[in-house]
């Protein structure tokens, strides 16, 4: 593989129930985000990992985790999902957290709760 | 008061026209500015990004940076209909203060 890779590419989800989304990355990247798009509001983020072992909150946190075991690796779990968190989730990387550094994205999953 | 401000179009423009895309920000302590491509469906791609003021071209496309007047544009010569996407603004303030813009939508009509 090469670059960032998401799984699934899509999934529909029953309102309450728990939901990983995988996110990995082969470019050895240190920095790692999750953002959501949506309509007429654009990417938002919602949690970023500067390096492994460390995570951050963004602009819309609430009702997401994530952790950052490895450099690879940063899923995003929702822990009950609602219908609110239908959108298309990106997962992004860039080399460092730096603020000349570009982000790299995922093809993405699209996800829907019912 | 959103952070970066893009019309939302659409834009159309004929075939070997320049296409003008805009952007503006609201803080003045952004330190690095992008441009990325999204076409429908798809992930965002990035165009170009640029960190000072005036202009960096890159083939057909021309990004413009006025930090005084807080304006980032992008233009595209000789557009193609390969062009027609939505294209997204975006500012880094400071590392992890990454922000969006709602994309603009432009179509090149053959």
């Amino acid at each position: 593989i090469a670059g960032i890779t998401q799984a699934p590419t899509s999934q529909i989800l029953a309102a309450g129930r728990r939901m990983t989304l995988r996110c990995t990355q082969d470019m050895r990247h240190n920095a790692m985000y999750w953002y959501r798009q949506d309509l007429g509001l654009g990417l938002r983020l919602i949690h970023y990992s500067n390096t492994a072992g460390t995570t951050g909150k963004g602009e819309v946190p609430d009702g997401y985790s994530v952790s950052r075991a490895n450099t690879d690796d940063f899923p995003l779990t929702l822990a009950s999902a609602v219908p609110s968190q239908t959108s298309v989730y990106f997962c992004a990387s860039s080399r460092t957290s730096g603020a000349t550094d570009t982000q790299y994205f995922g093809p993405g999953t699209r996800l829907t709760v019912l | 008061q959103k952070e970066v401000e893009q019309n939302s179009g659409p834009l159309s423009v004929p075939e070997g026209a320049i296409a003008s895309l805009n952007c503006t920000y609201s803080d003045r302590g952004s330190q690095s500015f992008f441009w990325y491509r999204q076409y429908s469906g798809k992930s965002p791609e990035l165009i170009m990004s640029i960190y000072s003021n005036g202009d960096k071209e890159d083939g057909r496309f021309t990004a413009q940076l006025n930090k005084a007047s807080q304006y980032v544009s992008l233009l595209i010569r000789d557009s193609q209909p390969s062009d027609s996407a939505t294209y997204l603004c975006a500012v880094n303030l400071m590392g992890n203060q990454f922000y969006f813009g709602t994309g603009t939508s432009l179509t090149v009509i053959p």
